[in-house]
């Protein structure tokens, strides 16, 4: 138990459709990244989110959102959704720190499936 | 080159022997690296991260670091079936954290 929560843990999607992925941080955690996960491959990191703001982005298109609130919690946000974004979403919560390699941990990721 | 390469295996070994896991990188500043664990239809879970090069060792789990030679590896000793995941090597940066594709480790009783 990683103490990050996330919500909710399926869901199904018709293509074009919006969805919104939530995700509780670890206490004393400050900052939220999300991955993306696809069948047989590592954790995509898609942004990061420190102090309500984002802190990071990957390759990932705009439609790719999310947001950060006071008490950490985050969100995922997909619009027009695609066949491709079927996926497990992993929330990770860290301890923002000076210097590289902090240590992330994950919640048990939502699997989001696109029909 | 990717960025982290692993095999992506199956590696098979016997129940009780030492399984080896490794990892290549191409970034020659990275800092922190790690190992998840990644049950099927699970999240990836923890194992070790280390810093410093050479060994760090934490119950049957060893993960040696070579920066020099941008080299990671991950020892279990006495594997057991509950062994039996993928495990994910992954370098440490300010932001994001990068993840190779993963080694299947299969454990044969």
């Amino acid at each position: 138990e990683t103490g990050v929560t996330q919500s909710p843990t399926h869901l199904i999607k018709t293509r074009g459709q919006q969805v919104t992925l939530r995700c509780s941080s670890q206490s004393g955690h400050n900052t939220v990244s999300w991955y993306q996960q696809a069948l047989g491959q590592g954790p995509q990191f898609i942004f990061q989110y420190y102090r309500e703001e984002e802190n990071g982005r990957g390759n990932f298109p705009p439609r790719f959102s999310g947001l950060q609130f006071p008490n950490y919690s985050s969100e995922l946000n997909v619009n027009a959704l695609e066949l491709d974004d079927s996926a497990l979403y992993l929330c990770a919560s860290s301890s923002q720190k000076r210097g590289s390699g902090n240590t992330i941990y994950f919640g048990e990721g939502s699997w989001l499936t696109v029909v | 080159q990717k960025e982290v390469e692993q095999n992506s295996g199956p590696l098979s070994v016997p129940e009780g022997a030492i399984a080896s896991l490794n990892c290549t990188y191409s970034d020659r500043g990275s800092q922190s690296f790690f190992w998840y664990r990644q049950y099927s239809g699970k999240s990836p879970e923890l194992i070790m991260f280390i810093y410093s090069n050479g060994d760090k060792e934490d119950g049957r789990f060893t993960a040696q670091l070579n920066k020099a030679s941008q080299y990671v590896s991950l020892l279990i000793r006495d594997s057991q079936p509950s062994d039996s995941a993928t495990y994910l090597c992954a370098l440490g940066g300010y932001q994001k954290v990068t993840f190779g594709t993963g080694t299947k480790l299969q454990v044969i009783p």
